[in-house]
């Protein structure tokens, strides 16, 4: 069966310190992975999707950046973060029956 | 641009009961696809429910059901025999196939509706 699994979990960091979320998926290959942000209210935003290895699709113009470097791990990335990064983010991947299927998600705080 | 639109923020309703949770969606295309997710205290993103546009006949999923109306572009979820567990935010989000260079599917999200289950 697939899993996903994305860390830390929680997360507190200075303005203007990087960032790194992981993403990895198991029991599947090639799928379609995907990055999404929660901000404080409801909604949620997709920022990043990618359909292969190095094949990075963004969104929305932003302070972060994404990376595939293998497979079944996708990497959200920011040099400097803001403080208006702050937020939870959802690591999501579909599979063959047209579902997606999220991760744990990640608490980031920017301070 | 799809949109996607739950135009009840709360709604509460007492253990055992029945509740229906709205949805309507602005789309061009004919083919795609639709999903109740529920977010929990915990904050995870758990797929309830989805259906096909092409499929005439509504998704069930134990208490969970819907109700498609393609040509109105509703979607709404019933949940019946409310359980204390189902207080969640509900989330009803569209999509459809992106080939953009390469096979992809996008999910567009309403804002959601937080849902109390009372005892």
């Amino acid at each position: 069966s697939q899993t996903i699994h994305q860390w830390p979990a929680t997360l507190v960091q200075p303005v203007g310190s990087p960032l790194s979320l992981e993403c990895t998926v198991e029991g599947t290959s090639n799928p379609n992975l995907y990055w999404y942000r929660q901000a404080a209210g409801r909604g949620l935003q997709l920022l990043f999707y990618s359909v292969g290895i190095g094949q990075i699709s963004s969104e929305v113009p932003q302070n972060l950046s994404a990376s595939r470097p293998q497979d079944r791990q996708f990497i959200l990335s920011s040099k400097k973060l803001l403080l208006s990064d702050s937020g939870f983010y959802l690591c999501a991947y579909k599979q063959r029956g047209n579902t997606i299927y999220f991760g744990e998600g990640s608490w980031l705080t920017v301070v | 641009a799809q949109t996607v639109t739950q135009s009840q923020p709360e709604m509460s309703v007492q253990e055992a009961e029945t509740v229906t949770l709205s949805c309507t969606y602005d789309t061009s295309e004919n083919n795609y696809y639709l999903f109740w997710y529920k977010q929990p205290p915990s904050r995870q993103m758990i797929l309830v429910i989805r259906q096909e546009a092409y499929k005439q006949q509504n998704a069930t999923e134990n208490r969970f059901s819907v109700n498609f109306q393609k040509a109105a572009k509703s979607f709404s979820l019933k949940i019946s025999d409310s359980q204390l567990g189902d207080t969640a935010m509900y989330f009803c989000a569209f999509m459809k196939h992106v080939a953009s260079g390469g096979s992809n599917y996008k999910l567009t999200f309403g804002k959601g509706t937080l849902l109390t289950v009372n005892p």
